[in-house]
């Protein structure tokens, strides 16, 4: 039971590299989230998206992208890398209803260098 | 604007002692209130949860005191072991639930053998 997948693991990147951080869940999920987690700083609502085909702004969206490429899929793209995004990148989804539990990836730690 | 304050940020407990977690809320929109427990290189995981219509939840060792009243509430771990170190977040939801949780920033629990 893989439950939700994040390619890759580790990642480093120079400043004004791209690259996109993939997701994956298997649980027939509606809902799907991007957080970001800092030292110090909790988890914070990068995008989510409500239903397939649905996007929206969470708490820090400067600097990303994401596309909900069907159910299973949420991706999270960084067009200019900056230093200031180097953080643990955290896929999360669940259902579509207050209550409903939020299962995590293992992470995507990436370095701006 | 930190919509659920978390402290301490770090604590440590003896094994066998008692843990304690508080967080408080301003937004009374919030109507779930979870606790994720994350273990080092691991994503968040849901530990346990409560709504507001209820005042205290307990599952094992692990126990939710929630204070509407007050919008505050605290995470209780008795008989605190070796196994229970780990950053513990608490979390809130608004209705609906498709726009993703509001964490606090985390706390950082040491239990000493």
């Amino acid at each position: 039971n893989a439950g939700v997948t994040q390619t890759p693991k580790f990642q480093v990147l120079k400043t004004g590299q791209s690259m996109t951080l993939q997701c994956a869940q298997d649980m027939n999920h509606n809902s799907m989230y991007w957080y970001r987690q800092d030292p110090g700083m909790g988890l914070r609502l990068i995008y989510y998206s409500a239903s397939e085909g649905t996007t929206d702004k969470g708490e820090v969206p400067n600097g990303y992208n994401v596309s909900r490429l069907n159910k299973r899929e949420f991706s999270l793209r960084l067009e200019s890398a900056a230093p200031s995004q180097t953080s643990v990148y955290f896929c999360a989804s669940s259902e579509v209803m207050s209550g409903s539990e939020a299962f995590f990836g293992q992470g995507t730690r990436l370095t701006v260098v | 604007q930190q919509q659920v304050k978390q402290s301490p940020q770090s604590l440590i407990v003896q094994k066998g002692g008692i843990s304690i977690i508080n967080c408080a809320y301003e937004n009374t929109a919030f109507d779930y209130f979870p606790w994720y427990q994350q273990f080092p290189g691991k994503g968040p995981a849901l530990l346990i949860a409560i709504r507001p219509d209820v005042s205290e939840k307990k599952e094992g060792r692990f126990t939710i005191s929630f204070n509407k009243s007050a919008k505050q509430f605290s995470l209780h771990i008795m008989d605190s072991q070796p196994g229970d170190s780990a950053t513990y977040f608490c979390a809130a939801d608004s209705g609906g639930g498709a726009d993703g949780l509001t964490f606090g920033k985390g706390t950082h629990l040491i239990i000493q053998p």
